[in-house]
């Protein structure tokens, strides 16, 4: 299964909200997730399910969707918040599939 | 709290052998282990390499199936990853990962214990 997200880059102030979206090649039913990752870390696991926010993730973090069509929004950008946001799916293995990442930088 | 760290050597030479292991602390249970090795080259994105389970049992990305053996040694807390014949290619960031728990449910391919990550550079 192909991941793809978009935009590539998404120029937000922060304070804004900004909206990614990842859209999967075939249904991958509810089985997605979202990563954040920030220079020199490993990605942290953000949203499961499409919608479940992990343990000790803001609520301003929130994701929605199924089937093919997903989206990660987060409602006001903090200064932490400006990082890599990966998408992936989980229903349909070997293998579990990243899309290419979409880079959130301040505008 | 469950914590995972790689080791092993950062360069490896064409053609050889990348071998990796995982450490596990934080975590007792071997009746629910589930691991899983992710690389990333640099400054591009995630490719999961691999799972392996509690029974034993493996299962592998297609595209590295040729190449790719995952252990686990249940005694030493660590499980670790092979990968034969490397070439440039496979230089890149390699993590260790196991997936969240909700109420003793394991979310399988829901990745939410990372290793920091350890790069291994394939070059003479």
């Amino acid at each position: 299964i192909v991941m793809t997200q978009s935009p590539v880059t998404l120029s937000v102030s922060p304070g804004e909200r900004a909206t990614l979206s990842c859209r999967a090649s075939q249904s991958v039913s509810s089985n997605l997730a979202w990563y954040q990752q920030k220079p020199g870390q490993a990605p942290r696991l953000l949203i499961y399910g499409a919608s479940t926010r992990a343990t000790g993730i803001p609520a301003r973090f929130s994701g929605s969707g199924s089937g093919t069509e997903f989206t990660l929004t987060i409602s006001s950008l903090q200064s932490e918040d400006f990082a890599v946001y990966y998408c992936q799916q989980y229903n349909n293995w070997p293998p579990w599939t990243f899309g290419q990442g979409t880079k959130v930088e301040i505008k | 709290q469950v914590q995972l760290q790689e080791s092993g050597p950062g360069l490896v030479r064409p053609s050889e052998t990348l071998s990796l292991t995982c450490t596990v602390s934080g975590y007792s249970s071997s009746s629910d282990n589930y691991w899983a090795w992710i690389r990333q080259p640099p400054g591009k994105g995630l490719e999961w390499i691999g799972s392996i389970y509690h029974s034993g049992s493996t299962y592998y990305n297609p595209s590295l199936k040729s190449r790719v053996t995952i252990s686990v040694d249940t005694s030493k807390s660590q499980f670790s990853l092979k990968l034969t014949s490397v070439t440039a290619a496979d230089t890149a960031f390699y993590y260790c990962a196991r997936p969240v728990t909700i109420f003793g449910v394991v979310v399988m391919g829901a990745y939410g214990y990372w290793g920091q990550g350890t790069l291994v550079t394939v070059s003479s």
